[in-house]
């Protein structure tokens, strides 16, 4: 069935260093994978997104990586900045769906 | 600077009232997502629409909830009645379809219910 989870729901990590957040999904047919940020009283806003073709992809600061074989997604954040702290969302959408489906989110807070 | 714009922002009220809210998407976005958040379920989606179609409302109480949108400038989602559990940040997002776009969903900055 359709199923989005987080392996942790909290990280700390400080100020410069790296962080990685991790998202396992269930379903095989899902194709395409965004990672949101919610930072307090906001809406998610748009970090990376991922197709199922690719196994790496890289902004700036953040890289996104895509395991198919075991159905893992996780985003790294490079030298993390108090700016950091929010929610974060991986989604996918599912071949022919259409729909956005969210996992439960970690928030990640940055330590000076 | 296009965005997704909900109203209202915060709305409290007594059970068993009548609460719609609102949401004007991008324009030349052509869907449109209703999505409830709270700390227990998450990001849950209520309801989407394509071209002003509806796709998919599974996730909405059918008995209570509605969504609709009367023309492509404005989406809505009444509850009546409303009860205690629902209150809840209701997010609303537009985008493009995936494979026309990328996918990625522009959310609103949310309206927060609280049903007393």
């Amino acid at each position: 069935g359709e199923s989005v989870g987080l392996h942790l729901p909290t990280l700390s990590v400080q100020e410069g260093d790296n962080s990685i957040i991790n998202c396992a999904y269930s379903n095989s047919a899902s194709d395409y994978f965004i990672w949101y940020k919610q930072e307090s009283g906001k809406g998610p806003q748009f970090i990376i997104d991922i197709r199922s073709n690719m196994d790496k992809r890289q902004g700036q600061r953040v890289t996104v990586l895509l395991n198919k074989t075991v159905k893992h997604l996780s985003l790294q954040i490079a030298a993390t900045q108090p700016g950091d702290s929010a929610v974060y969302f991986c989604a996918e959408i599912i071949q022919g769906a259409q729909k956005l489906v969210f996992g439960q989110g970690t928030r990640l807070t940055i330590n000076p | 600077d296009a965005r997704v714009t909900q109203t209202p922002r915060h709305k409290v009220t007594e059970m068993g009232q009548e609460v719609t809210m609102r949401c004007q998407p991008i324009l030349g976005h052509n869907t449109v997502f209703w999505y409830r958040q709270t700390m227990m379920q998450g990001l849950e989606l209520l309801a989407y629409f394509r071209n002003r179609a509806p796709l998919d409302d599974s996730g909405m109480p059918k008995d209570r909830f509605s969504a609709e949108m009367p023309d492509a400038t404005l989406a809505t989602l009444k509850i009546q009645p409303s009860e205690p559990r629902d209150s809840a940040v209701y997010f609303c997002a537009s985008g493009l379809a995936p494979g026309v776009g990328t996918g990625e969903l522009f959310f609103g900055e949310g309206s927060r219910l609280t049903v007393l």
